[in-house]
């Protein structure tokens, strides 16, 4: 099956913890994006890359660290410095943050809970 | 960032009705695109126009969009319980500078009632 794989699909932080978030996807896409949802909100962009070892900060990236060192992987790291990281967070992939904006695609997200 | 404002923030109708979605946003973009997602889950992509395109129909979906007014529509025709859902709109290339990033909206809850 080809698609955006993230895990796990729920997690549970104590405070000042760092804690990573899993995102892959076989689609051979070059871009990917990591967003955060809160409840009732639309989704606020944390940081995303357009290729391998290159990444950029998106709105709200403060408390979060990112690495791209392979295609299909874009894990997220949610670290102690992130105020109130409790959120639904959605990993992203498209073909490449070209000239024209193309689709996204998504993964079934990741209910960070801290305790 | 700025962002697609939509609205309603929620919409209830009976199986079988129109429901229709309302998204403006302020500077230029790329293109406009409107996703879904179900309770608990990821979006969607259900429709992408762009900004030389006025409409655009998939199935029972219909898009609009204005670039004079700033403002797209998204309808969705005979609606069914399966259609309740979140709809969000997203602005592709935003003001020129934001080429491979999207801007969402808040987002209307859409509720289809059997």
């Amino acid at each position: 099956d080809g698609g955006i794989t993230q895990s796990p699909k729920y997690l549970f932080r104590k405070e000042g913890q760092n804690v990573t978030l899993s995102c892959e996807q076989n689609l051979n896409h070059d871009a990917m994006y990591w967003y955060r949802q809160d409840p009732g909100q639309g989704l606020r962009l944390i940081y995303y890359s357009q290729i391998v070892n290159d990444f950029q900060k998106g709105d709200i990236a403060e408390g979060y660290s990112v690495s791209r060192e392979k295609k299909e992987s874009f894990p997220l790291t949610v670290t102690s410095a992130q105020k109130n990281p409790t959120a639904f967070y959605l990993c992203a992939s498209n073909v490449a943050g070209g000239f024209a904006t193309d689709t996204q695609y998504f993964g079934p997200g990741t209910r960070l809970t801290v305790l | 960032s700025q962002q697609g404002e939509e609205d309603p923030q929620a919409l209830s109708i009976q199986e079988g009705e129109n429901a229709t979605m309302n998204c403006s946003y302020k500077t230029s973009i790329n293109n406009l695109q409107w996703y879904r997602q179900n309770s608990g889950r990821g979006l969607v992509h259900l429709i992408l126009i762009r900004s030389n395109e006025r409409e655009k129909h998939s199935g029972r979906l219909r898009v609009t969009l204005d670039t004079s007014k700033k403002s797209s529509s998204l309808l969705i025709t005979a609606s069914r319980a399966a259609d309740t859902a979140s709809y969000f709109c997203a602005l592709g290339g935003a003001g020129g500078t934001s080429y491979g990033k999207l801007t969402f909206g808040q987002g209307t809850i859409l509720t289809v009632h059997p």
